[in-house]
């Protein structure tokens, strides 16, 4: 079943400006992603984070997760017209299966 | 590296026909596949999960007899939609997973197949 929530459900910004998706949880997980779909399209990795580690960085994405809160946050700065897509959160659950469960996902549009 | 080809991208079929869709990695063992299914504007639901020469572990809703699993090597799996209805329209996606350390939760996903059932 579904367990993630992401808001905003929609989000559109100017080309430059930054993004920020957030995404809760409801169970103990043993890492979180974030993954990036075209419309239309399968899904591509972009992160992953463990339940360990706070904040994690790669390119224009900053990835953030608080536990306590069970909930990240995605950070994509400086956005492009190429960035306009759906962006999923998905957990990885305590248990060690290797199942990931899919937030409700953002659909981002970027304006040029 | 890690690139999954799903096939056919997009099939339209009569009511009552069946259709089967194939994953594939094509530069990796599949430890184990994924298929998915989308509704528009959705997320994606885990419909089942399949290990190479072993049974598919369907999700509780998902008919097994209905959605048929194959998994006869580490680089192919398919997806049969028996008898399909205008209801099994829908958007499905396979995705996989790499042996290997690091490389496990991870998944590698196809492109995905939009089936249209009249």
């Amino acid at each position: 079943s579904q367990q993630g929530e992401e808001d905003p459900q929609a989000l559109s910004i100017q080309e430059g400006e930054n993004a920020t998706m957030n995404c809760s949880y409801k169970t103990s997980i043993n890492n979180l992603q974030w993954y990036r779909q075209n419309s239309g399209r399968g899904l591509v990795h972009l992160i992953l984070i463990r339940s360990n580690e706070r904040e994690k960085h790669s390119g224009r994405l900053r990835v953030t997760l608080d536990t306590s809160k069970k909930s990240s946050s995605l950070l994509i700065t400086a956005s492009r017209a190429a960035d306009t897509a759906s962006y999923f959160c998905a957990t990885v659950p305590g248990d060690s299966s290797y199942k990931l469960i899919f937030g409700s996902g953002t659909r981002l549009l970027v304006r040029p | 590296g890690a690139v999954v080809s799903q096939h056919p991208s997009r099939v339209i079929c009569k009511s009552g026909t069946s259709v089967k869709i194939e994953c594939r990695s094509l530069d990796f063992q599949a430890t184990t596949m994924f298929w998915y299914r989308q509704f528009p504007k959705q997320s994606l639901m885990l419909m089942a999960t399949s290990n190479e020469g072993s049974k598919a572990t369907y999700e509780q809703g998902v008919e097994k007899d209905k959605f048929l699993i194959n998994h006869a090597s580490l680089t192919l799996s398919t997806l049969t939609v028996t008898s399909a209805h205008p209801e099994d329209s829908s958007f499905y996606i396979c995705s996989a997973t790499r042996s290997g350390t690091g490389f496990k939760n991870i998944q590698y996903f196809g492109a995905g197949t939009r089936l249209s059932v009249l």
